[in-house]
């Protein structure tokens, strides 16, 4: 089974700021398929990112995806107030499709 | 829209069974392969398994193997997830996701297991 390691576990910043989210997996991820998700208190998860750069339909592009082999980056390059949110990524090559346990982002 | 609409919440006691039922609209429902996650109280989320164009008899997490089965009618464009033998530490919110990656979800059927 592949791990993902997120990190760091929370990130406290202001609005405006610029957000870097990292993502670990525990073995190379040679078929580029690396997801992120934004998840909202008491929402289901929303697709952000898919194959490591790709954003999802109506993603604002302040939303990046990076990487490659086993280390993976979410930037959010100037955060809006309704960015604050908890973060995870997923690999969905291998079975089983591992998530990371999540970053938080939260309001400095 | 695609819109992926669940089956409402669950309170079951250790040893039964649920099936929580996910169904599609807005697109082919045969073009796309469904996937279920779970997430328990406060924690993060956990992939279940999935059920594939090429895949009809699903993949699962080695945890869930023989106890939970995820299943599609294409008459009626639904989804199922089977989860025997709950346990206490089953209790969840319990998502379906469209394709390998979830572009679309559910909103989530809380699944309580309880004596």
């Amino acid at each position: 089974e592949i791990v993902l390691t997120q990190s760091p576990g929370t990130l406290s910043l202001s609005p405006g700021e610029r957000a870097t989210l990292s993502c670990r997996a525990s073995q190379s991820l040679s078929s580029s398929q690396l997801a992120w998700y934004q998840q909202k208190p008491g929402q289901a998860p929303s697709l952000l990112i898919y194959d490591i750069s790709s954003r999802a339909t109506g993603i604002p592009d302040r939303f990046s995806g990076s990487g490659s082999g086993t280390d993976f980056t979410l930037t959010i390059s100037r955060l809006e107030p309704e960015d604050f949110a908890v973060y995870y990524c997923q690999q969905y090559g291998y079975i089983p499709r591992t998530f990371g346990q999540g970053t938080k982002v939260e309001i400095k | 829209q695609v819109q992926l609409v669940q089956s409402g919440a669950e309170v079951k006691k250790p040893g039964a069974s649920v099936k929580v039922s996910c169904k599609a609209s807005g697109y082919t429902f045969t073009t796309y392969g469904i996937t279920w996650v779970r997430q328990a109280p406060g924690q993060g989320l956990e992939w279940v398994g999935w059920v594939g164009v090429y895949v009809p008899d699903g993949d699962y997490a080695e945890k869930f193997r023989g106890r939970v089965a995820v299943t599609t009618d294409t008459s009626t464009d639904t989804a199922y997830m089977e989860l025997k033998n709950l346990r206490s530490d089953d209790t969840a919110v319990y998502y379906c996701a469209r394709g390998s990656y979830g572009d679309f979800w559910g909103q989530g059927t809380l699944v309580t297991v309880s004596s």
